[in-house]
């Protein structure tokens, strides 16, 4: 079967850094995404990965290792308004995107 | 990035109303919408799949008839709930993803909490 596997609640000070991990079992695999999604509101873009290796965007970085079926979101500088929830999701052969349940990630002064 | 418009946001019926969520690509032609429901704490659940000019592809155990979909260009998909009832309360969520193959990423609309009296 098809799985996204990533943990449930995570958290972290303000300032500092933090990594959520995201494991995938696909059929087929045509990429995987991160999208961030506020309390009440639907999911916005953060990345896109179909090869392996680190996409740095700002403060944001995604890491894909296809062989591994792993990527990682890499939030640096955190700030408060970087609470939220955290989904990732892949891609298989027809592409269709399969969801994992999100992180919440909970940020402290 | 592209623009994915999704009315109304918030909706309040009376049971066995039907309520019309409209879902819009406003800068990009959308091949292929998404319909989401998401219960609190939980993850995007897809409903249906929906291709301009053809029938909407519904997941197992989502009932057509009762959420019924039109994509009826590049840039609409309806998506109505029939008959509404307290259990049909949820926040409903669209997407739309761009037509021009480099361009993979699903855009989300803004969401509808569905609250059925």
């Amino acid at each position: 079967g098809q799985n996204i596997d990533q943990p449930t609640e995570m958290t972290a000070t303000e300032g500092a850094i933090v990594q959520i991990n995201c494991t995938y079992q696909t059929s087929g695999f045509n990429g995987l995404f991160w999208y961030q999604q506020h309390a009440g509101e639907a999911p916005t873009f953060l990345s896109y990965n179909v090869l392996d290796g680190l996409e740095e965007k700002g403060r944001f970085s995604s890491f894909l290792s296809r062989s591994k079926g792993y990527s990682y979101l890499l939030l640096k500088e955190l700030q408060m308004k970087d609470s939220a929830s955290y989904l990732c999701a892949g891609w298989d052969s027809n592409y269709q995107l399969i969801w994992g349940a999100g992180t919440k990630l909970i940020i402290k002064p | 990035g592209a623009v994915v418009s999704q009315h109304p946001s918030r909706v309040i019926c009376k049971s066995g109303t039907s309520v019309k969520i409209e879902c819009r690509s406003l800068d990009f032609q959308a091949t292929t919408m998404f319909w989401y429901r998401q219960f609190p704490k939980k993850s995007l659940m897809l409903m249906a799949t929906s291709n301009e000019g053809s029938k909407a592809t519904y997941e197992q155990g989502v009932e057509k008839d009762k959420f019924l979909i039109n994509h009826a260009s590049l840039t609409l998909s309806t998506l109505t709930v029939t008959s509404a009832h307290p259990e049909d309360s949820s926040f409903y969520i669209c997407s739309a993803r761009d037509r021009a193959l480099a361009k993979n990423i699903q855009y989300f609309g803004a969401g509808t909490r569905l609250s059925v009296l």
